[in-house]
């Protein structure tokens, strides 16, 4: 069984000032990783995924995650947000053994970006 | 465009009423997903389909129903027997047998209870 874990409910910053969301998982057999976003009353949206090769990923609007195995991780951050990226943020982990493209996902992080 | 459009986005239900959620994709993806959503809780799975005519229980699936009768079309009722109905809930999907490819989510619908 997966569980993911996302270590912070809620994030309050100023913007312009860098941010990390933090995300551990937990996991008997190997998995990809993804972050979705999510705006306020709408679905989620693919942020960025890791799948293999290189561990750091990033998407086009400037956030970046690194996997991490041996501490079973896979932190995003930002090096200066816009008030644009305050929204709900989810972590979420598909084995890549089993039947169907199964996702877990943690309880989220709620991003605030301050004036 | 492709994409997944669920309908409506709001939904009210009486004490004792079933009420169904539509989910209808234009994708040509044969997996599709419903997820209920509550606040500090993440989404949870209720019901998938990898296949028309086909569908499975997911962690949360007392007290729902589904049907899938076109690849297209993904409804999901929300039956009497669930006593806590009032959620964001989400439709999803992708291509099944390829983990790598990421589901795609419709903008979801909310229900409250009158």
């Amino acid at each position: 069984a997966q569980s993911v874990t996302q270590l912070d409910s809620q994030v309050p910053v100023f913007e312009e000032a860098p941010v990390e969301l933090r995300c551990n998982y937990s996991s008997s057999v190997s998995v990809y990783l993804f972050w979705y976003v999510q705006y306020p009353n709408q679905g989620l949206q693919l942020l960025l995924k890791y799948l293999s090769g290189s561990t750091l990923v990033e998407s086009i609007n400037g956030f970046e995650a690194e996997f991490n195995k041996s501490q079973t991780s896979f932190h995003l951050r930002k090096p200066s947000v816009h008030i644009s990226d305050t929204a709900e943020y989810f972590c979420a982990v598909s084995p890549l053994s089993g039947g169907y493209n199964k996702l877990i996902f943690g309880a989220g992080t709620r991003l605030a970006v301050h004036p | 465009d492709g994409g997944i459009t669920q309908s409506p986005k709001y939904l009210f239900r009486k004490e004792g009423q079933n009420v169904t959620l539509s989910c209808e994709q234009n994708l040509n993806h044969d997996a599709m997903y419903w997820y209920r959503q509550d606040p500090g809780q993440g989404l949870r799975l209720i019901y998938y389909s990898q296949i028309v005519n086909d569908f499975q229980k997911g962690d949360i699936a007392e007290g729902y129903s589904v049907s899938r009768e076109k690849k297209e079309s993904f409804p999901l009722t929300v039956t009497s027997a669930q006593k806590n109905p009032t959620a964001f809930y989400l439709c999803a999907s992708s291509i099944p047998t390829a983990k790598y490819q990421p589901q795609h989510f419709g903008d979801g619908t909310r229900l409250s209870i009158l």
